[in-house]
């Protein structure tokens, strides 16, 4: 099947910094990359869809000043998290579909588990 | 808005028992459903779907109907096994994008 990787797997920084974490499709290309968020407990949420060469679409609520994303080619996409804090602390899933998937047909990566200290 | 609801967790279980995870959902038009998994350390696989009432979706010993009148999605199987141990989720799903509206996620933990 598809594979999807996320790096890192695990990211501590302080507050006010930026923290980037890349989504890779490793063997197919994505035309469309999703970004999720899940809490603990929680269910995973929709922050953006992003789709290779154009610019995200964000859910309501979601910064798109603070959570950058960037699609750029058909194999990687980018989520950084600007001026970083606490109550970003989170659980952070991408998910990849491919040009001629069916729509229910999305790949997710393992993850990236981010803390703000 | 749409939305999905599961029971919550952790379920525990021992190996060869019965088990349901419950789902219902909200939606304003007729989306498709899905179960997907999450074993440790994994990103989330999608483990069976149905995409119009009275549906069945099956895979791996696992089933769940599609049921319009009730609303809800349930994961059943009828004898559960320690590598079923992981996270479930339902998730609904319009088709068009690809946009997943997930439930909160089940834990399920079978002990040998």
């Amino acid at each position: 099947g598809a594979v999807v990787s996320q790096h890192p797997s695990r990211v501590i920084c302080k507050s006010g910094t930026s923290v980037k974490i890349e989504c890779r499709s490793l063997d197919f290309q994505a035309t469309t990359m999703f970004w999720y968020r899940q809490f603990p407990k929680k269910s995973l949420m929709l922050m953006a869809t992003s789709n290779e060469g154009s610019k995200a679409t964000y859910e309501q609520g979601v910064e798109k000043d603070k959570f950058l994303i960037n699609h750029a080619s058909l194999t990687l996409s980018t989520l950084t998290v600007t001026s970083a804090h606490p109550e970003d602390s989170s659980f952070y899933i991408c998910s990849a579909r491919g040009l001629l998937a069916e729509p229910d047909e999305q790949y997710f990566g393992p993850g990236t588990r981010l803390t703000v200290t | 808005g749409d939305s999905v609801t599961q029971m919550e967790g952790p379920v525990t279980l021992s190996e060869e028992a019965c088990l349901t995870i419950n789902c219902t959902y909200t939606a304003t038009g007729y989306p498709s459903l899905f179960w997907y998994v999450q074993y440790p350390g994994e990103g989330l696989q999608l483990l069976l779907k149905a995409t119009k009432a009275d549906d069945k979706g099956s895979n791996k010993g696992f089933e769940a109907t599609y049921r319009k009148e009730t609303t809800s999605f349930h994961l059943e199987k009828g004898s559960v096994q320690v590598s079923d141990s992981a996270v479930y989720f339902c998730a609904l799903s319009y088709n068009q994008g690809g946009k997943l509206i997930f439930g909160q996620g089940t834990e399920l933990s079978v002990k040998p």
